[in-house]
Formats: C-alpha cells, sequence, structure tokens
C-alpha cells in the first residue's frame, strides 16, 4: 500500500521561500505530483516528477528521491495568493497508472 | 478548458436515506474518480472507473457504490447515508490518452503522469 505524510500547517512570510515535504512508504509507483487546493477551490495541478531530481516550473519547484522515499514542493516569492493545502500524490503501479494516492496535506499560511 | 461539474455544492440529508452524488466532466475523459476529503486525512480515493461500466474499488469503498451508464458522468451512491459519511466528496476525471509526450518519450515512468481534474465538491451533511 501506500502511505503519505506531509507536514499539517507551515507559516511563512510574503517574498521568502518555503519547502513543503513529502515522504512516504509505498511498494511502488510511477512519479510524485503536487496539486494545491484553495480554502472551498478544487484541487488543481503544480507539478510531476517522474524521475529524480528538481522540476521547475515558474516560482514553484518540485524534486523527488526515491532512494531517500521523500520529496517537497518549493515555493518561492512567496505570494498571499499562494495561501492554500498542498497535497503531493503518488502514481501507483496498481490502477494501470491512472490512479492517484494523496498525501494528508499541508495549509500553507503566507504572512505579511 | 476541462470542465468538471458535481449536482450539488451542498447536501443535507438524513440518516439510512439513499444518497446520489452526480459528476458530469465535458473533455471525454476515459478515467473518472470520486474522492472523500476530511481535515487530517487529505484526499482519499472511494471509487475509480476507467471506462463505461467498468469500476475499481479504491481505498474507502465501504458503504459506497458507484455507476457510471455513460462516458462522462460518474455517480457515487451511498445505499443508507450514515453520519460518519458526512464530508467534503470531489470528483475527478482523467485521460488514458493524453499524457505528456515529452514525458512518455524521455522515460517509462512518464505513464503514469496523468493529471487528474477535480470539480468543485459536494459539502455531504448527514444528520
Amino acid at each position: 500500500g501506500q502511505s503519505l505524510e506531509q507536514p499539517s500547517e507551515v507559516t511563512a512570510v510574503e517574498g521568502a521561500i518555503v519547502q513543503i515535504n513529502c515522504t512516504y512508504q509505498t511498494s511502488g509507483f510511477y512519479g510524485l505530483s503536487w496539486y494545491q487546493q484553495h480554502d472551498g477551490g478544487a484541487p488543481t495541478f503544480l507539478s510531476y516528477n517522474g524521475l529524480d531530481g528538481l522540476e521547475e516550473t515558474g516560482r514553484f519547484s518540485s524534486f523527488l528521491s526515491r532512494s531517500d522515499s521523500y520529496g517537497y514542493l518549493l515555493l518561492q516569492e512567496l505570494q498571499m495568493k499562494d495561501s492554500a493545502s498542498y497535497f503531493c500524490a503518488v502514481t501507483p503501479f496498481t490502477g494501470g497508472g491512472n490512479k492517484l494516492t494523496f498525501g494528508t496535506g499541508t495549509q500553507l499560511k503566507v504572512e505579511l | 478548458d476541462v470542465k468538471v461539474t458535481q449536482s450539488s455544492r451542498y447536501l443535507v440529508k438524513r440518516t439510512g436515506e439513499k444518497v446520489f452524488l452526480e459528476c458530469v466532466q465535458d473533455m471525454d475523459h476515459e478515467n473518472m474518480f470520486w474522492y472523500r476529503q476530511d481535515p487530517g486525512l487529505g484526499l482519499r480515493l472511494i471509487y475509480f472507473s476507467y471506462d463505461v461500466k467498468m469500476k475499481e474499488k479504491g481505498d474507502i469503498p465501504e458503504g459506497y457504490s458507484v455507476s457510471r451508464e455513460k462516458k462522462e458522468r460518474f455517480s457515487l451512491i451511498l445505499e443508507s447515508a450514515s453520519t460518519n459519511q458526512t464530508s467534503m466528496y470531489l470528483c475527478a476525471s482523467s485521460s488514458t490518452r493524453d499524457s505528456s509526450p515529452l514525458y512518455k518519450a524521455v522515460t517509462l515512468w512518464g505513464q503514469g503522469w496523468r493529471e487528474q481534474y477535480f470539480g468543485p465538491g459536494t459539502r455531504l451533511t448527514v444528520t
């Protein structure tokens, strides 16, 4: 099975850099994704790591290390609009590569 | 733009009632999913479907069933609602065909890249 752990809450100031960690225990997966969800909104896709290493998309970067069973989402130049919940998710080998198993979620609060 | 719609934003039902939650997507996606979201537990998969009339159990299927008679529509059914089914229910869809060509070309692991598109959610309260 899969189990993904994230810190429940992270607080940072506007303009700073913040890292949201995701540690997992899984029997095997294709890759690690990150989703963002604003209060009252639908989760939206941010990034995907199929290979180990860093993927960069604008202010957001995501990292995966399979040997360490660990990934993270890095948000730079934080803005107030980045206040949201962030979920990591793996695509397990089961389910034909179509389903996701989500982490517990991290609520990010950006302060002035 | 992909659009996933859910029949209600808020729903209040009584214990023992049969409850139907409907989800419709307009992008001809093969895969559809039902999740429930609870604080501190993240999103947990209830059921998913990869084709019409096909379904697979997710991680927490007990107390739920699903129906997919048409490609665009995926229904979640609570046969006899209970108070522990009070939750936010999220529907999502994804395409089997639509993996990033770049990822597919570069790596075997790219086939796992299936962006899921979520609906706005239904907050169900069972009293």
